[in-house]
Order: structure tokens, then C-alpha cells, then sequence
């Protein structure tokens, strides 16, 4: 969706490095959802972010949330190849708790051992 | 608990034919979204319910498509007929709408084949 922009679009990293995978909405944000996807399975929730400069933690994955900027990023610390899929951000414009969700296009990652 | 179950895993049929979707959302959940994902399109929301009561169709891409949901354990989507276009994973996802925000749990998805 055009609504939600996610950059890179493919990512390849060593083993070890530090990553940082960016969501960007052209609309408010209400709430915004991280997911990971492996090939040929669902999606799995990782964090929710809901207030402006929140800041979430997930053993080595950490999320934000910059409000003003309307835009999220996730950063991996030491990748390890567990981490490899697809992360895809979730954004809910609407003011109350709709539950409807707009994806970003994903953001493939590899990490090479 | 089991999750979000979608049934069937794979779907290969021809175009022209009726194909059928189906899904049981985490017991408990009382909101219950279609997605369709493509290479092209990414993951797109087609439909979802609250309490067993369609909300928002404004994703369900022509009239070939219906969806519903008769109990709150049960959803199908139908696709009647079918075209090559419509070949896509198709995803189920739940969850429970009533605290300010809530995620949402998904299937496994249904892959969708029409030849």
C-alpha cells in the first residue's frame, strides 16, 4: 500500500551485524504493528506501538515509534540467521480501535552466516 | 490453543470453478479479517467482521468474491467463478477488538492456484 512505505525492500546482512528496517505512513498513526513472516507461512506478531517516542524490546529486536514523523523503525542487534523472513509493518489510521490494518509491502531479509 | 486453522493448505483448481475458503478463528476472538497477499500487491484486506457482522467489504475485489461469517467459530470466503487472477495466498487472521488496540493472529493461509 501506497499509505505505508517501507524501506529497504530486501536487506542482506552477515551474521552479526546491526540492522535497521524503516515504516513510513502518509497518515496519521493510531497504532502500528510489526510482523515477521517466514516463506510460506502466516504472519507472526512481534511488537504494537501506539504512543509518539514509545519504544518496544523483544530480546534482540527493538521497535519505535516517531508520532511527528509518522514513521517506525525496527532495529536487530548481532542478526543471527534465525532472524531471516520478511517483516512487514501494520498501520491503523482509523481514530478509534477498528481493528483494520494497512500493511507496508515488507522488507525481506537475509542474513548470511 | 490451536490458533487460527484455514483450511484447505493448497487449492489448485481451473478457472470457471467455485472455490471455497474456510476458517476458524481463536476461540474467544470477535473480530475475524480476510487478506489476500500477492508478489504485486502485497498483503491486502479484503474483508473483515466484528461479532459475526461484515464491517468493511470495500477490499473485496468484484462481486466473484463473498465472504461470511454464520457463528463466531466459523468463516468462509468463496471465489465463484474463479480466474487466474484471483491465484494468491489467501490469509484468515483474528482477534479480540475491545481494548484500544488489539493485534491480530493469523493463519497459516490457503495457497490458491487457478489454471
Amino acid at each position: 500500500s501506497q499509505e505505508l512505505e517501507q524501506s529497504p525492500q530486501s536487506l542482506i546482512v552477515q551474521e552479526g551485524k546491526n540492522l535497521t528496517i524503516n515504516c513510513t505512513s502518509s497518515k496519521t498513526l493510531y497504532g502500528l504493528y510489526w510482523y515477521k513472516q517466514k516463506y510460506g507461512e502466516g504472519l507472526i506478531f512481534l511488537m504494537m506501538l501506539q504512543k509518539g517516542g514509545e519504544e518496544k524490546s523483544h530480546e534482540k529486536i527493538t521497535a519505535k515509534l516517531d508520532e511527528k514523523k509518522q514513521q517506525s523503525s525496527l532495529h536487530i542487534t548481532a542478526s543471527q540467521p534465525s532472524h531471516a523472513g520478511i517483516y512487514l509493518c501494520g498501520a491503523d489510521h482509523g481514530s478509534g480501535n477498528t481493528g483494520k490494518l494497512i500493511f507496508g509491502q515488507g522488507t525481506t531479509l537475509q542474513v548470511k552466516p | 490453543d490451536a490458533g487460527v486453522i484455514q483450511s484447505p493448505r493448497h487449492e489448485v483448481t481451473e478457472m470457471g470453478q467455485e472455490v471455497t475458503l474456510r476458517c476458524k478463528p481463536i476461540s474467544g476472538h470477535n473480530s475475524l479479517f480476510w487478506y489476500r497477499q500477492t508478489m504485486m500487491r502485497g498483503l491486502e484486506l479484503l474483508i473483515y467482521f466484528n461479532n459475526n457482522v461484515p464491517i468493511d467489504d470495500s477490499g473485496m475485489p468484484e462481486d466473484r468474491f463473498s465472504a461470511k461469517m454464520p457463528n463466531a467459530s466459523f468463516s468462509t470466503l468463496k471465489i465463484q467463478p474463479s480466474e487466474p487472477r484471483d491465484s494468491a495466498v489467501y490469509f484468515c487472521a483474528s482477534s479480540f477488538l475491545g481494548t484500544l488496540y488489539s493485534e491480530q493472529y493469523f493463519g497459516p493461509g490457503t495457497r490458491l492456484t487457478v489454471t
